[in-house]
């Protein structure tokens, strides 16, 4: 498997555009989760899914921020309008409830925001 | 919610000395706790965890302790090298609202530099 994957690796835009974050988790996996890194607050857990279900979104910042997950292989992480606070790495994880690496969370190699 | 505290944040060593790294958690009902090493640029990857029915969990030159009455956990690094310079998170984790998967919070992280 090649991992979880996202994309873009890297999205430079200005304020007030829409950004959309594009995830791949490990077929298979059942759990999906959207992380936000920065220097000031560290890694934090914005929303997770369950198989393709919305579990927890208490750590979406604000109603600018939504995540969707259509079916197992695809999520998306949208920011409309965007803002220069908003300039992170986002990560997208995935996790599988069962077997010898279960709860193991699977980075993937995240995209890096910039918002002018 | 939870709180994860980790201390320090920054620790510099000389190669072949010991590092260790520790944790204390809020939430009595977490009882998963992994840690994750993440490279300059990287993605944060898991490198042990340990279970709330375990007091210490050893890989080569890494373990981890736990002491859940005091709600804390350590993570020990020997014979230190070059190549162990990262930051390293820890995480406290419980089951989350669906059942199934651990979802973590996340400490602040702690940035190792071992000089050679």
């Amino acid at each position: 498997d090649a991992g979880v994957i996202q994309s873009p690796r890297h999205e430079v835009t200005e304020m007030g555009q829409e950004v959309t974050l594009r995830c791949k988790p490990i077929s298979g996996h059942d759990y999906l989760f959207w992380y936000r890194q920065t220097m000031m607050r560290g890694l934090e857990l914005l929303i997770y899914f369950n198989n393709n279900v919305p579990i927890d979104d208490s750590g979406m910042p604000e109603d600018r921020f939504s995540a969707k997950m259509p079916n197992a292989s695809f999520s998306t992480l949208k920011i409309q309008p965007s803002e220069p606070r908003d300039s992170a790495v986002y990560f997208c994880a995935s996790s599988f409830v069962a077997g010898p690496h279960r709860d193991t969370q699977y980075f993937g190699p995240g995209t890096r925001l910039t918002v002018l | 919610g939870e709180n994860v505290e980790q201390h320090p944040s920054t620790l510099s060593v000389q190669e072949g000395d010991s590092a260790v790294i520790k944790c204390t958690y809020s939430d009595s009902a977490s009882n998963y706790f992994p840690w994750y090493k993440q490279e300059l640029g990287k993605r944060p990857q898991l490198i042990i965890d340990i279970r709330s029915n375990v007091g210490e969990k050893k890989d080569q030159r890494i373990a981890v302790t736990l002491n859940k009455t005091a709600k804390h956990f350590s993570l020990h690094i020997t014979e230190t090298q070059p190549e162990d310079s990262a930051v390293y998170f820890c995480a406290a984790s419980k089951v989350g609202a669906s059942g199934g998967s651990y979802i973590p919070t996340f400490g602040r992280g702690t940035s190792l530099i071992v000089h050679p």
